[in-house]
């Protein structure tokens, strides 16, 4: 059965940090990866998705994702946050069976 | 505003009882899916439905059923509800059946 782990449940950073979410998935076969954010009291939004092409995934608001095959892993990147990221972030990853499975998701607490 | 509406926001019953969510996709999404979301279970799949077709089941209980109507808006029965099923309920929505694009600002069920 497919899985999703993300490692860091929680995650304290300062403003103008570099930013690195990991995600690491398990399915044998094709995947489409996923990455949703929650802000505080609202719903989540799709931040970027990847199915097939360039293995580096530019999304909304600065983020960025790499998906590595090899590794099982499709991280999330950002190069400098902002107190405005302080969200939940989601992994999900789409495998043949059209179910789409997410991870426990990180808390990402930027401060000011 | 993601476009997808779900109604209601709230809602309280008591534990034996029976309600429906309501949930109207982006305009023109004819897929259409359900989510949980509890403190202990996380963000779990419930079912997806596409242009009035079941898709893909997750880990819906057998008191839980849905099923999406030819104007395309879904509806999730929930019954002989049990304390446990409290959590906030997800809707999303996207264009084709590769995964949740546009997700509603959920419905929160209080089961006492």
């Amino acid at each position: 059965a497919q899985s999703v782990s993300q490692h860091n449940h929680h995650v304290i950073l300062s403003e103008a940090a570099s930013l690195e979410l990991g995600c690491n998935y398990s399915y044998g076969g094709t995947v489409n990866l996923f990455w949703y954010v929650q802000y505080p009291g609202q719903h989540l939004q799709l931040l970027l998705k990847y199915f097939s092409g360039d293995p580096l995934v530019k999304g909304i608001k600065g983020f960025e994702a790499e998906f590595i095959k090899s590794k099982f892993s499709f991280n999330l990147r950002k190069p400098s946050v902002q107190w405005s990221d302080t969200a939940e972030y989601f992994c999900a990853v789409l495998g043949g069976d059209d179910k789409i499975i997410f991870g426990k998701g990180t808390r990402l607490h930027i401060l000011p | 505003d993601s476009g997808v509406t779900q109604t209601p926001k709230h809602l309280i019953t008591a534990t034996g009882q029976r309600v429906t969510l309501r949930c109207s996709p982006r305009s023109g999404d004819l897929s259409v899916y359900w989510y949980q979301q509890s403190l202990d279970q996380g963000l779990q799949f419930l079912i997806q439905y596409y242009n009035g077709e079941e898709r893909a089941k997750g880990n819906i209980l057998e008191r839980f059923s849905a099923q999406q109507f030819p104007d395309l808006h879904s509806e999730l029965n929930l019954s002989s509800l049990e304390l446990g099923d409290s959590a906030l309920y997800f809707c999303a929505s996207s264009a084709s059946r590769g995964g949740p694009a546009f997700f509603g600002q959920g419905t929160r069920l209080t089961v006492v």
